[in-house]
C-alpha cells in the first residue's frame, strides 16, 4: 500500500522568506507525485507534479520540488514566500498498480502561513 | 467551460435525513471521485467511477452510495445521515490512462449534520 506523510501541519514563514513544505512518501513502484494547493474555501489545484525523467520538478507560482529517491521525498520549496502564497498544500502519491491503478493517496495537509 | 461543479455548495441537515450531491464535469473525463476532507486527516476517497455505469469502493465508503448514470454527472447520496458524515466533499475527475494524469477538483460541498 502507498502512503504520504507531510511533515508539519503548519508551517509559518515570512514574506521573502524561504519556503520549505517536506513530503515522505512509501510506495512498493516507481511513483507519481503531486503537489496541490488549496486556497480558501476552494477545491484542490494542481502545482506541480513528477512523472520520470528530471528529479527537478517546476510548478506555478515559483514553486519547485525535488523527486529524491533514495531518501523517499519530494519536498516543495520556494525561494521567496508571497502572502498571496498563504493556503494549505498537499502532497499525493498515484497509485501505479494493483487494484488501487489510478487513484490519488493524500497526506495530511499543510497550512502555510505567511507573515508581513 | 466550467469544469467541476458541485450542488449544493453548503447543506445542513438533521441525523437520519438523506440527501444527494451532484457532481458535473464539462471535460469528457472518464474518471470521477468522491473524496471528503476532515482536518488533519487530508482527503480520503469514499467512492470512484471509472466509466459510465461504473462505480467502486474507495477507502471509506460506509454510509454513501453513488450513481454514474451518465458520463458527466456523478451523485453521492447519504441514506440515513450521521454527525460523523459532517465533512466538506470534494468531487474530482481525471482523463483516462496512467496515474500520472492530474485529477481536477470541483469547489466543495460544506455539509453539515446535526
Amino acid at each position: 500500500a502507498q502512503s504520504v506523510t507531510q511533515l508539519g501541519s503548519h508551517v509559518s514563514v515570512s514574506e521573502g522568506a524561504l519556503v520549505l513544505l517536506r513530503c515522505n512518501y512509501s510506495s512498493s513502484v516507481p511513483p507519481y507525485l503531486f503537489w496541490y494547493v488549496q486556497y480558501p474555501n476552494q477545491g484542490l489545484q494542481l502545482l506541480l507534479k513528477y512523472t520520470t525523467g528530471a528529479t527537478l520538478v517546476k510548478g506555478i507560482n515559483g514553486f519547485e520540488a525535488e523527486f529524491k529517491k533514495s531518501e523517499t521525498s519530494f519536498h516543495l520549496t520556494k525561494p521567496s514566500a508571497h502572502m498571496s502564497d498563504a493556503a494549505e498544500y498537499f502532497c499525493a502519491v498515484g497509485n501505479a498498480g494493483g487494484t488501487s491503478y489510478g487513484k490519488l493517496t493524500f497526506g495530511q495537509g499543510t497550512i502555510l502561513t505567511v507573515h508581513p | 467551460n466550467a469544469g467541476v461543479t458541485q450542488t449544493p455548495k453548503f447543506r445542513v441537515l438533521k441525523t437520519g435525513q438523506s440527501m444527494t450531491l451532484l457532481c458535473a464535469q464539462d471535460m469528457n473525463h472518464e474518471y470521477m471521485y468522491w473524496y471528503r476532507q476532515d482536518p488533519g486527516m487530508g482527503l480520503r476517497l469514499i467512492h470512484y467511477s471509472v466509466g459510465e455505469g461504473t462505480t467502486a469502493k474507495g477507502e471509506v465508503p460506509d454510509g454513501y452510495n453513488v450513481s454514474r448514470l451518465k458520463k458527466q454527472n456523478f451523485l453521492l447520496g447519504l441514506e440515513s445521515a450521521a454527525p460523523s458524515q459532517t465533512s466538506v466533499y470534494f468531487c474530482a475527475t481525471r482523463q483516462g490512462g496512467g496515474p500520472y494524469n492530474e485529477q481536477f477538483f470541483g469547489p466543495g460541498t460544506r455539509l453539515t449534520v446535526l
